[in-house]
Order: structure tokens, then C-alpha cells, then sequence
């Protein structure tokens, strides 16, 4: 079966350092797309970053970057100079190409003031 | 430009009664989504409409059914609600199915006493 494993339910991180989300995936295709996606306390859900699996070069969008190893089945996520905004449910989730994409239970992140 | 919108946000519901969730977009997505989250157990996939005219169940299809209205619209019915149906439901789009980004509404919570 497809899955997608975020292993760790809570994290803290202090205001202005990083911290680093983990996600594994279980697959048998070559090709597919991996997500990472935002909840706030609002509830909307927010596309952090995007990566297709047969870019060899790992996705950045600012303070966001992955680490993605393909071989390994994972795809986590860095947040560098973490801000009070950054506090969230975050959700790795995983395109397979079978019209279905599949989610982790989510990480959620607290920001130290 | 309004993304996804859901109505309503929030709704109680006894059990039997029935309603109907409505989603909208207007970013011309081919491709649109319902999902229920349900804490610990991340988004999983209710039925979805990979182009308009089409719909085909997801992990969790039954007590539910679909109507993909036309381009934009995507409604969710519940016909007997159960309290097993409570929890917060999220309606997608994405340009197409094939690991395009998928956009949010803003989520509907409902409670079926």
C-alpha cells in the first residue's frame, strides 16, 4: 500500500532558529510528486513546496527548502529563521499518479517565543 | 479572485437528517476534491472529479455521494448523516490530476449529534 509517515506528531522550535520536518513515503513508481502543505489555526490549508521526484535538485521557496532522498523515501522539510507565523499543523503529502493523493496525520509545530 | 469557496462553515446536523456541502472555484481547474480530517488521521480522499462530467470514489466513499455541476462546482451530499460523519470536510481543485497543486477551501466543520 501507499502510504506517507510523518513520525513526529509535535516539534518546538525557538523563534529565528530551524527546524527540520520529517516525511517518509512508501512507493513502487519512479515518477510522482511530493507536497508540503500548511494548516494554520484558520484551517485553510496552504501549499508550502512542490517537488516532481525526477528533478534530482531539492525545491526551495524562501525559508522553506526539502531535503529529498529519493532512494530513501524521504522528503523533509527546513525551516530556517522560524517565525511566530510559521506555528501549524503541516502535512507532507504524496502524488502517485493514480488520480489520488495521499496524506500524512501531520506534524504539528510550536514557535518559542 | 476568490479560489475555493465552501458553504456553509459550520453545520449540526441530528442523525438522518440529511444536507449537502457546496463547493465552488474559479481558477477553471479541471480536477476537483472532497476530503475528510479527522484528528490523527490526516486528509483522506471522499470522491473526486478528475474533469467535469466525471466522478469516482476515493478511500472513503461510503454515506457520501457527488455531483460535479459543471466546471466550477463540486457538491457533497450526505443522505442519512451519522455521527461517525462528523468531522471537517475539505473541498479541492487542482488544474489537472496529474500532480498539479491542489488549492483549498476553507473547510467546512460538521457535527452530527
Amino acid at each position: 500500500a501507499q502510504t506517507v509517515t510523518q513520525s513526529q506528531p509535535e516539534m518546538s522550535v525557538q523563534e529565528a532558529e530551524t527546524v527540520t520536518l520529517s516525511c517518509t513515503y512508501d512507493t513502487s513508481e519512479s515518477d510522482y510528486y511530493l507536497f508540503w502543505y500548511k494548516q494554520p489555526p484558520s484551517r485553510q490549508m496552504i501549499l508550502v513546496i512542490r517537488q516532481e521526484a525526477y528533478k534530482q535538485q531539492n525545491a526551495t521557496e524562501n525559508r522553506f527548502s526539502v531535503n529529498f532522498q529519493k532512494a530513501a523515501k524521504s522528503f523533509s522539510l527546513k525551516i530556517s529563521d522560524s517565525q511566530l507565523g510559521d506555528a501549524a499543523m503541516y502535512f507532507c503529502a504524496y502524488y502517485p499518479g493514480t488520480y489520488k493523493y495521499i496524506f500524512g496525520t501531520g506534524t504539528r509545530l510550536k514557535v518559542l517565543a | 479572485n476568490a479560489g475555493v469557496t465552501q458553504t456553509p462553515k459550520f453545520q449540526v446536523l441530528k442523525t438522518g437528517q440529511s444536507m449537502t456541502l457546496q463547493c465552488a472555484q474559479d481558477m477553471n481547474h479541471n480536477s476537483m476534491y472532497w476530503y475528510r480530517q479527522d484528528p490523527g488521521m490526516g486528509l483522506r480522499l471522499i470522491y473526486y472529479s478528475a474533469s467535469e462530467g466525471t466522478t469516482d470514489k476515493g478511500e472513503v466513499p461510503n454515506g457520501y455521494n457527488v455531483s460535479r455541476l459543471n466546471k466550477r462546482e463540486f457538491s457533497l451530499r450526505l443522505e442519512s448523516a451519522a455521527p461517525s460523519q462528523t468531522s471537517v470536510y475539505f473541498c479541492a481543485s487542482s488544474l489537472t490530476q496529474g500532480g498539479d497543486t491542489q488549492y483549498f477551501g476553507p473547510g467546512t466543520r460538521l457535527t452530527v449529534l
